[in-house]
């Protein structure tokens, strides 16, 4: 029931994009992201309600495939500050959130 | 600041020992959670309580019992745990429980169980 991401971690240089996936075995309402950094809590990147929205902000946007149960989170032109593990939560029709398994993000100089 | 206060942050128990995690928010929300976070584990949620009343529990072991006296505060009494149960404990509020909306997170409290 909890949704998979992948890759489980990556390391990327400043100014490198990065794709993290999120894929569910149900049939979804919604798609929520989240980054936590080391040693502070998870906090609220986006929410993705209809099947083909995609939302940004600054260079991080995501997307949602309503049809494939899929998520994706892109990371423009990484920055330092971006480091941190992102967390996919997601909602089916019955109101069940789970969070996703999370990916582990290093960007370095 | 998140708007979300959880003490203590740290606490180290022994397995016969009782103590309680406590959680407050300050937003104004109608609903608060319970997450246990493991190491290399997904988030997993343990309570949910929508206007101070429990609207889910996931199957948790009842050496955990939580308990909402008001839709501020929070809380999470711990009996004879297990040194499996070591973990950060998060506490989330949100406007209401059902369409979860955005969560708010509290920093945690980093529980060992010697």
């Amino acid at each position: 029931q909890q949704p998979v991401q992948s890759p489980q971690a990556v390391i990327l240089r400043e100014g490198e994009d990065a794709v993290i996936n999120c894929s569910s075995s149900k049939a979804l309402y919604s798609v929520h992201w989240y980054r936590q950094k080391h040693g502070e809590a998870p906090v609220f990147l986006m929410i993705l309600l209809k099947g083909g929205e995609q939302k940004g902000h600054d260079k991080i946007s995501a997307s949602f495939n309503e049809k494939k149960q899929q998520s994706s989170l892109y990371l423009t032109a990484s920055q330092l500050s971006y480091s941190g593990t992102y967390f996919c939560g997601t909602e089916d029709p019955g109101n069940q959130f789970y969070f996703g398994t999370g990916t582990s993000l290093t960007v370095i100089p | 600041e998140t708007g979300v206060t959880q003490t203590p942050r740290h606490l180290v128990m022994g397995m016969t020992n009782k103590k309680s995690l406590k959680c407050e928010q300050h937003l104004g929300h109608n609903a608060m959670y319970w997450y246990k976070q493991s190491a290399k584990k997904p988030l997993e949620l343990m309570f949910v309580y929508s206007l101070e009343e429990r609207v889910e529990n996931n199957s948790v072991p009842s050496r955990f019992s939580p308990e909402c006296p008001n839709s501020s505060h929070l809380f999470l009494h711990l009996h004879t745990l297990q040194p499996e149960d070591s973990a950060l404990y998060l506490c989330a509020s949100s406007q209401s429980q059902g369409n979860t909306g955005e969560l708010f997170f509290g920093e945690g409290s980093r529980l060992t169980v010697l």
